[in-house]
């Protein structure tokens, strides 16, 4: 099932400006994780971050996490076109043991222009 | 990711047919994951297996079939049963326990003729 909503569904910025993701979901949480999917590729993974953490950093990365709303955000710093893609978080609520069933945002589609 | 591959990259399924689907991984890993995606969609867990010889429905199993007899393998069959089997199918693998992310194959699209 679907419980992580990103925001917005689609963000179009120029190259050079900041983009900021959010995620809210509705269940409590081990962790976060933030994915990146180009066109007709697979995900990769860009950042976890766990339920007693507030923000993690990587590279031109910057994630939040609020668990007292239920959300989180995902800054991209100085975009770049290499960033134009779809970000989709998804969240590990406890009790799913070792299977670790993630449950999946929509995604939010960037494009980023020259 | 390069430990994770994926074959055919795409896949054209006749009416009544069944399709298999390859997900072969060398990270060791002993967690394996079946999705699907549609269009501007997110992804909806179709199977996932813990360990060999074991594996669980996801949320949308009815018309697929997995087998996990190796470690490295975890394929998916979509079966003529299936009624509406077009979209992205991605295969992932999670090591370790706890707080590890998962890891991507580059897909499979598979397509009605």
């Amino acid at each position: 099932s679907q419980q992580g909503e990103e925001d917005p569904q689609a963000l179009s910025i120029q190259e050079g400006e900041n983009a900021t993701m959010n995620c809210s979901y509705k269940t409590s949480i081990n962790n976060l994780q933030w994915y990146r999917q180009n066109s007709g590729r697979g995900l990769v993974h860009l950042i976890l971050i766990r339920s007693n953490e507030r923000e993690k950093h990587s590279g031109r990365l910057r994630v939040t996490l609020d668990t007292s709303k239920k959300s989180s955000s995902l800054l991209i710093t100085a975009s770049r076109a290499a960033d134009t893609a779809s970000y989709f978080c998804a969240t590990d609520p406890p009790g799913s043991g070792n299977n670790r069933k993630l449950i999946w945002g929509l995604g939010t589609s960037l494009a980023v222009n020259p | 990711d390069g430990g994770i591959t994926q074959s055919p990259k795409y896949l054209f399924r006749k009416e009544g047919q069944n399709v298999t689907l390859s997900c072969e991984q060398n990270l060791n890993h002993d967690a394996m994951y079946w999705y699907r995606q549609d269009p501007g969609q997110g992804l909806r867990l179709i199977y996932y297996s813990q360990i060999v010889n074991d594996f669980q429905k996801g949320d949308i199993a009815e018309g697929y079939s997995v087998s996990r007899e190796k470690k490295e393998s975890f394929p998916l069959t979509v079966t003529s049963a299936q009624k509406n089997p077009t979209a992205f199918y991605l295969c992932a693998t999670k090591g370790g326990s706890g707080n590890q992310p998962q890891h991507f194959g580059d897909g499979t699209r598979l397509s009605i003729l």
